[in-house]
């Protein structure tokens, strides 16, 4: 059984500050997802990392994977209070076609 | 992107009764759609595989009875809560496969009353 697991799954910054959240699963996976997702709201998709060493920026966000240590992060720099939501990773298990186990989410509290 | 639909977007019904959701892919064709479950302050759970022309895969600890799903066209899903109950009330999302990747519908707010 795949598992997800994300930490912190709170956590309150200061505008200006920099932090990384961590997601690490437990099995081998064909693709690696971070959503972000803003209260009563759907999912906004970040990024797909898709091998070894991928690294993807957008804005104050950058994920990077490493399978070998099926670990992925989320680093955020310099956060501004409309980073303020909860943020998902999510992984497929190889084969699976799409089919995602969720982790369980980081509250992210930007404050000013 | 891939526009994924959902709707209602939110329904209340009462207690007992039976409601539909449904999920379509706007400009794609999708053989394949997920429904996930969302309880307040939760993660998503995966409910179902729905498969176009074929009965849907349910996870397990999920009633396929409870939770009917029909995929008879490539752009429609439809998931019915039957006999609805309070704690069926959740937050319901369907995700479709493309070959550009997967989209995720916006989302279907459910309560029972």
């Amino acid at each position: 059984e795949l598992k997800v697991e994300q930490n912190p799954l709170f956590l309150s910054m200061q505008e200006g500050k920099n932090y990384t959240i961590y997601c690490n699963y437990s099995t081998t996976s064909d693709r690696l997802y971070w959503y972000r997702q803003d209260p009563g709201k759907s999912l906004e998709s970040l990024f797909v990392l898709l091998s070894n060493g991928a690294v993807k920026q957008e804005g104050r966000l950058m994920a990077s994977l490493d399978t070998k240590a099926r670990l992925s992060t989320l680093h955020i720099t310099a956060a501004v209070h409309d980073l303020s939501a909860t943020y998902f990773c999510a992984v497929d298990i190889v084969g699976s076609n799409y089919k995602l186990t969720f982790g369980k989410g980081t509250l992210l509290t930007v404050n000013p | 992107g891939a526009v994924v639909s959902q709707h209602p977007s939110w329904v209340i019904c009462k207690s007992g009764t039976s409601v539909k959701i449904e999920c379509r892919s706007l400009d794609f064709q999708a053989t394949t759609m997920f429904w996930y479950r969302q309880f307040p302050k939760q993660s998503l759970m995966l409910m179902a595989t729905s498969n176009e022309g074929s009965k849907a895969t349910y996870e397990q600890g999920v009633e396929k009875d409870k939770f009917l799903i029909n995929h008879a066209s490539l752009t429609l899903s439809t998931l019915t809560v039957t006999s609805a109950h309070p704690e069926d009330s959740s937050f319901y999302i369907c995700s479709a496969i493309t070959t550009g990747g997967l989209y995720f519908g916006e989302g279907s707010w459910l309560t029972v009353v």
